[in-house]
């Protein structure tokens, strides 16, 4: 079934910890997206791809990084997990401008 | 860049009656305006979108309206029942971008 897939759904790491989030769309979709969600709901823009080798930072500030070596796949990944990073994290995927963007389930981090 | 204001962030209502939900973008450039919901511990689904070529669309008991020219943007339910319970997001598209910009969201709370 086309879905969009995120990996882990939670995780808890220690602090200085490297760690990649995993974020796969049997979609066909070019345009892949992460989104961080803070407890008060608001959704953050973080990074964004419109297609392979394409990367750009979102409007919320990051100490992430993310690549799209595969149009399916859009990987983030944090070099040393702090506390500050607890949060569930959002990728979404769609087909082009003005077109439904389609959410996986999250990844919620804890970092202790 | 687009910023969309959302109001109210929490709304109560009894089950049966009317919730409208009022967003605000500033980019006139804008024209898709989908909106979300976001039930508890899941990811957000698209229920309803408009573009900026009509000015209202209904399915069923929710209904989206557009005005252009204010550069706002509703979401009414009507005859609620207590399963609409959940967070909502609007948000904004540039066909020229290919980045959703949502608002803050707004906790619906139904009452049986």
């Amino acid at each position: 079934e086309a879905d969009i897939y995120q990996t882990p759904r939670y995780l808890v790491i220690g602090t200085g910890k490297k760690i990649t989030l995993e974020c796969s769309q049997t979609m066909g979709h070019d345009k892949m997206y992460w989104y961080q969600q803070d407890p008060g709901m608001e959704l953050h823009l973080i990074h964004y791809s419109y297609g392979v080798n394409s990367t750009e930072k979102g409007d919320l500030s990051s100490e992430s990084t993310v690549s799209r070596i595969r149009t399916e796949h859009f990987p983030l990944t944090l070099e040393s997990a702090r506390p500050s990073h607890t949060s569930q994290y959002l990728c979404a995927s769609n087909k082009g401008s003005g077109t439904e963007a389609f959410f996986g389930q999250g990844t919620r981090l804890t970092v202790v | 860049g687009e910023n969309v204001e959302q109001h109210p962030s929490t709304l109560s209502v009894q089950e049966g009656d009317s919730a409208v939900i009022k967003c605000t973008y500033s980019d006139s450039a804008s024209n898709y305006f989908p909106w979300y919901k976001q039930e508890l511990g899941k990811r957000p689904q698209l229920i309803i979108d408009i573009r900026s070529n009509v000015g209202e669309k209904k399915d069923q008991r929710i209904a989206v309206t557009l005005n252009k020219t204010a550069k706002h943007f509703s979401l009414h339910i009507t005859e609620t029942q207590p399963e609409d319970s959940a967070v909502y997001f609007c948000a904004a598209m540039n066909s020229g971008y290919s980045t959703l910009t949502f608002g803050k969201g707004t906790m619906l709370l139904v009452s049986p």
